[in-house]
């Protein structure tokens, strides 16, 4: 069965860092992008980071870039978001998710196809 | 831009068809994707490229795009349908932003 599992949430003190992880079962991470998506509450999807199969290049939302790296273990079929200097603002629902990309009719797409239940994140004195 | 805009609410009759619709610069170079989102659930790829479907998506699902503008098409609206509705794509800094969201209501 395909299925992404995140775990490493929990309720943290503002400035202070957190790792979360997203476990891969039923196919092999290293051959796809992995996305790590946020949703605050009452809010909507804002996208986070990714990192992709090819170069291991990554990509991060302004509000995040310089704060939250995305690292993947492929030997643990395991993907990473370490979050440091943490916001009340970053307080959210972390999904990951399984990216994919294709090339059709002249144009390129891309998507997430297979998304975790998500680990909750609390940044509260 | 890497911005992406969706009316925030939308509401169809039971049986009736409802486009929803997302728009945005980077529209005109890549494809949207879009996702289902009910309350307390992880957000569902329902229509993904120009026109393609995950399995398990009912076909009343469908998409379109033209110029800056990509929307999704729902043939014949189930109450099941009523959730948030989000695009998304990828910009021209490889970031991949979502719209804002949409509130479809099935009266």
């Amino acid at each position: 069965q395909v299925q992404l599992v995140e775990s490493g949430g929990g309720v943290v003190q503002p400035g202070r860092s957190l790792r979360l992880s997203c476990e891969a079962s039923g196919f092999t991470l290293g051959s796809y992008g992995l996305h790590w998506v946020r949703q605050a509450p009452g809010k909507g999807l804002e996208w986070v980071a990714v990192i992709w199969y090819v170069g291991s290049n990554t990509y991060y939302a302004d509000s995040v870039k310089g704060r939250f790296s995305i690292s993947r273990d492929n030997s643990k079929n395991t993907a990473y978001l370490q979050m440091n200097s943490l916001r009340a603002e970053d307080t959210a629902i972390y999904h990951c998710a399984r990216g994919q990309s294709n090339y059709q009719s002249g144009d390129y797409y891309y998507f997430m196809d297979v998304w975790g239940k998500g680990t909750a994140v609390t940044v509260s004195s | 831009s890497s911005e992406l805009t969706q009316d925030p609410a939308v509401s169809v009759a039971l049986g009736q068809t409802v486009r929803i619709t997302c728009q945005g610069d980077s529209l005109r170079r890549y494809y949207a994707s879009w996702y289902q989102q009910k309350p307390g659930q992880a957000p569902v790829l329902v229509i993904f490229g120009k026109n393609n479907r995950p399995s398990g998506v009912p076909d009343r699902f469908s998409g379109s795009s033209s110029g800056d503008t990509t929307s999704l098409t729902i043939t014949g609206a189930q109450a099941e349908d009523e959730a948030d509705y989000y695009c998304n794509s990828r910009d021209n800094r490889g970031n991949h932003p979502f719209g804002g969201g949409t509130k479809l209501t099935v009266l």
